[in-house]
């Protein structure tokens, strides 16, 4: 298996333009979870989905972002409007049913908004 | 709210030393407290995985340890090569399917 595919690798934006960051979880896998990593705040969950419902979204920081998972095997991130404090890397993950099992990362998508 | 600490925050040790790295958290009521490595630019792999029923796991020179009781763990690093060196980070799942992540350590190992 390929692990967890994640487009852009980088994304460089300005101000008030709209980003989407995809992801492809692995094959089988029924919970995908989206991350974003800064300096200041280190790994925060976004939001996660199981079986393609979103299940808890109390991490998405604002109306700003909005996240969806039209099939078991694609999800988007979306930022409109983009702002320089959205600035991170975000992160897809995904994992097998069952909560005792392992999250694979994605290697991510590094985001820059000018 | 769960909290994970993760102490120190960055640790610098000549290559062959024998290394212990420290994860602490709030909330005893875990799931499982899986340890992640992260390269400069990179995505997390995971190391280790520990289920709330179990003590310790073991793969190749690591070792991490589990007291659930007092809200803790430690990820044994034996013989430290310079390819060692990234930043360790734990995590912890609680009930609700969330996972709570540490800062992380940052490991430098010197040739």
């Amino acid at each position: 298996d390929a692990g967890v595919i994640q487009s852009p690798r980088h994304e460089v934006t300005e101000m008030g333009q709209e980003v989407t960051l995809r992801c492809k979880p692995i094959s089988g896998h029924n919970s995908l979870f989206w991350y974003r990593q800064t300096m200041m705040r280190g790994l925060e969950l976004l939001i996660y989905f199981n079986n393609n419902v979103p299940i808890d979204d109390s991490g998405m920081p604002e109306d700003r972002f909005s996240a969806k998972m039209p099939n078991a095997s694609f999800s988007t991130l979306k930022i409109q409007p983009s702002e320089p404090r959205d600035s991170a890397v975000y992160f897809c993950a995904s994992r097998a049913a069952g909560p005792y099992n392992e999250q694979f990362f994605g290697p991510g998508t590094r985001l820059t908004v000018l | 709210k769960q909290e994970v600490t993760q102490i120190p925050a960055a640790l610098s040790v000549p290559e062959g030393e024998n290394l212990v790295l420290n994860c602490s958290f709030t909330d005893s009521a875990i799931y499982n407290l899986q340890w992640f490595r992260q390269d400069p630019g990179k995505g997390l792999t995971s190391l280790l995985l520990i289920q709330s029923s179990q003590r310790e796991q073991t793969s190749g020179r690591l070792n991490a340890s589990l007291d659930k009781s007092s809200g803790r763990s430690t990820l044994y690093i034996a013989a430290s090569q310079p390819g060692d060196s990234a930043t360790y980070l734990c995590a912890v799942k609680g009930d609700n399917n969330d996972m709570r992540f540490g800062v992380g350590t940052r490991l430098t190992v010197k040739p």
